[in-house]
């Protein structure tokens, strides 16, 4: 049982390059979500799933997409890279809303240079 | 909106020594979360409290969520050098994703 997935872990972008950072989870879990950690701001969500086909916008969402195509998988790409988006990003997942686990996965590490 | 706000900022406590922190929310809670991260990792759940007045332990961590559910507390009991990191607090809003506070980095010094 692997849980959350998250790749690449470490990763240097040039500005205005794209990518997308992978999530994935074998838990069947309906609710996944994506986060962004910068010093001294905890945890800022950007997007989010309710379920695959359903996603919604977050706290800071600017700058990032996600789509649901399948339960299992919840990508985030950055469609032109700024150095503002320099920052660890987590994902999570649970199994529905309310009073559950909630798994993180471990991290991607975004340098935008 | 669901606002968390985590004090202190951060704590620098002698080894074997008692904290506390806490967590505050200017909205009543449904659940609250507790999180470690260890710098430079991922994050670690602790306990999930969702009853007022509710008390949960784990080892040498005890959290407790007030009556009026607006206000936890995370207390570490002899601190040690592994409970080094940071904490973070999540509320749950019912139907979207956890909030955090900014979190709270504990150091602790032999």
């Amino acid at each position: 049982n692997a849980g959350v997935t998250q790749t690449p872990k470490f990763q240097v972008l040039k500005t205005g390059q794209s990518m997308t950072l992978q999530c994935a989870q074998d838990m069947n879990h309906e609710y996944m979500s994506w986060y962004r950690q910068d010093p001294g701001m905890g945890l800022r969500l950007i997007h989010y799933s309710v379920g695959a086909g359903i996603t919604d916008q977050g706290e800071v969402p600017n700058g990032y997409n996600v789509s649901r195509s399948t339960t299992e998988d919840f990508p985030l790409r950055l469609l032109s890279a700024a150095p503002s988006q320099t920052s660890v990003y987590f994902c999570a997942s649970s199994y529905s809303s309310g009073l559950n686990t909630i798994y993180f996965g471990e991290g991607s590490w975004l340098t935008v240079v | 909106s669901q606002e968390l706000e985590q004090s202190p900022q951060s704590l620098i406590v002698q080894e074997g020594k008692n904290l506390t922190i806490n967590c505050t929310s200017s909205k009543t809670l449904y659940g609250l979360y507790w999180y470690k991260q260890k710098y430079g990792e991922g994050l670690i759940f602790l306990m999930m409290l969702q009853k007022g007045g509710e008390e949960k332990s784990h080892e040498k961590i005890t959290a407790k969520l007030d009556e009026k559910k607006q206000q936890s507390s995370l207390h570490i009991t002899a601190s040690q050098p592994s409970h080094a990191g940071i904490y973070l607090c999540g509320a749950d809003k019912g139907n979207t994703p956890l909030v955090f506070g900014k979190g709270t980095r504990l150091s602790v010094i032999a």
